[in-house]
């Protein structure tokens, strides 16, 4: 079973609109970790935001906020005042358990913003 | 603070060749993680050390592959003999708590 769907191949959004990518996720354990990364073309890995599993608080950075929704398990990024420099592909990921754990990613959404 | 180095970038090897790929972590970082990520996908974990020892190696080709890393700090992965579906960017990341960070990526083109 995937442990992280993103149903969302591409999407589509204009320059300073806000755009939410989704994500759902499928653990069964009590601790664990939501990361999303963006990938631009030149093909680093670039953090974005985490979300603990403990974590009452919606996580922020600047223009990127993760939306958690513990209950339906996902985890979607919200991303605000879209710049034409936030193209990319968007990868959505959890560790689970604590700590030095993996990541298991999902297949990713592709981000166009246009002018 | 530097961020995980990985060389080459790019190589390009016909089938039945070996390949090695090298990687510095960030400094300070124990654990030090392979991943593959063929085009289209999400990265999968190939390998992971907590200092030099192996933490997770279940998703590790290993008639093909095999990794090290020395003194706890670089690694290196190498295949040998390269398949056609190896063809893929070799991502390393070093990590610290909750975070990972990843290098640039090593794309390997297999002919």
């Amino acid at each position: 079973a995937q442990k992280i769907t993103q149903t969302q191949p591409g999407m589509f959004v204009q320059e300073k609109e806000a755009v939410t990518l989704d994500c759902t996720y499928d653990t069964s354990d009590q601790s664990y970790g939501l990361f999303w990364y963006k990938q631009p073309s030149s093909g680093e890995m670039i953090f974005l935001i985490y979300q603990g599993s403990y974590d009452e608080q919606n996580a922020t950075e600047g223009r990127y906020s993760l939306n958690f929704q513990k209950a339906r398990k996902s985890a979607n990024l919200v991303i605000s005042a879209s710049q034409l420099g936030d193209s990319a592909m968007y990868f959505c990921a959890m560790r689970e358990g604590s700590g030095f754990q993996k990541l298991v990613f999902g297949t990713g959404t592709r981000l166009l913003v246009s002018p | 603070e530097a961020g995980v180095a990985q060389s080459p970038r790019y190589k390009i090897i016909e089938k039945r060749q070996s390949v090695a790929f090298w990687c510095n972590p960030i400094s300070g970082h124990a654990t030090l993680y392979w991943y593959q990520q063929i085009l289209g996908q999400g990265p999968k974990l190939l390998i992971q050390f907590q200092n030099n020892g192996v933490v997770d190696d279940s998703q590790l080709p290993k008639d093909r592959f095999s990794a090290e890393r020395l003194k706890g700090v670089d690694s290196t992965l190498k295949i040998q003999p390269a398949k056609l579906e190896d063809s893929a960017v070799y991502l390393c990341a070093s990590g610290r708590g909750d975070e990972q960070f990843f290098g640039p990526g090593t794309r390997l083109t297999v002919l």
